[in-house]
């Protein structure tokens, strides 16, 4: 049972556009969100976050949005970059629950020149 | 401040074999959790140690285990290795306040372990 889902595999984007990242999740019961960035070789980095109070929460170029009602996150990288190429991971946590964050597939992102 | 370091980073191992992988996580961080990478499944979470206990525990067979020590140092062990266990182990590691705190997590590179 895949609670939290990126339904893209994979996403290409031209350099200096924005690119948009989805994540959907299933257990009403979470009540943080978190985004990683993964290189290979690397492991995964936090990027930002949201707490479920809050639809909106923004870090520089990266900006997350939550839709508490559609259970659906979403992560805008404006403009994008070519460093910004990379997969990218959804994650979700029950801060007043397990406290065992629940991680998406990943999505690939390619920023093209 | 150093980060999370894994040991080994890669490792190859034949079917029916064990495997120990060692994390150290940052100073002061008492969490550690571990997860297998493979391809198309995303990270898998396997389990949590927070002072020297299991917190958490994920979806995997007995055959994965771990344990941690008072350092916060943590092994996670694998026994009669499968094929389908190759993977990237990763683990992460955290200060975990407590419930309402920020719950970022810091990972190590990884172990690349392949069974053949």
């Amino acid at each position: 049972d895949q609670q939290v889902k990126q339904n893209s595999p994979s996403l290409s984007v031209q350099e200096g556009r924005i690119s948009i990242l989805n994540c959907d999740y299933t257990n009403s019961m979470f009540d943080y969100f978190l985004w990683y960035k993964k290189y290979p070789a690397e492991g995964p980095t936090f990027l930002i976050s949201i707490s479920s109070i809050k639809d909106k929460n923004e870090d520089g170029r990266f900006t997350v949005f939550l839709n508490k009602s559609a259970k659906h996150l979403s992560l805008h990288i404006v403009p994008s970059q070519p460093g910004d190429s990379a997969v990218y991971f959804c994650a979700a946590v029950q801060l007043q629950g397990a406290q065992k964050l629940v991680f998406g597939q990943g999505t690939r992102l390619t920023i093209n020149p | 401040k150093a980060g999370v370091t894994q040991t080994p980073r890669y490792l190859i191992k034949t079917r029916g074999q064990q495997v120990t992988l060692s994390c150290s996580p940052i100073s002061g961080h008492r969490s550690v959790s571990w997860y297998q990478q493979t391809p198309g499944q995303g990270l898998q979470f396997l389990f949590e140690y927070f002072s020297e206990t299991q917190r958490n525990k994920g979806n995997f067979p007995g055959r994965f285990s771990g344990r941690q020590f008072s350092n916060s140092r943590s092994e996670m062990n694998v026994s009669t290795l499968e094929l389908g266990d190759s993977a990237l182990y990763l683990c992460a590691s955290s200060w975990t306040g407590g419930a309402g705190s920020t719950y970022e997590q810091y990972f190590g590179p990884g172990t690349r372990l392949t069974v053949t």
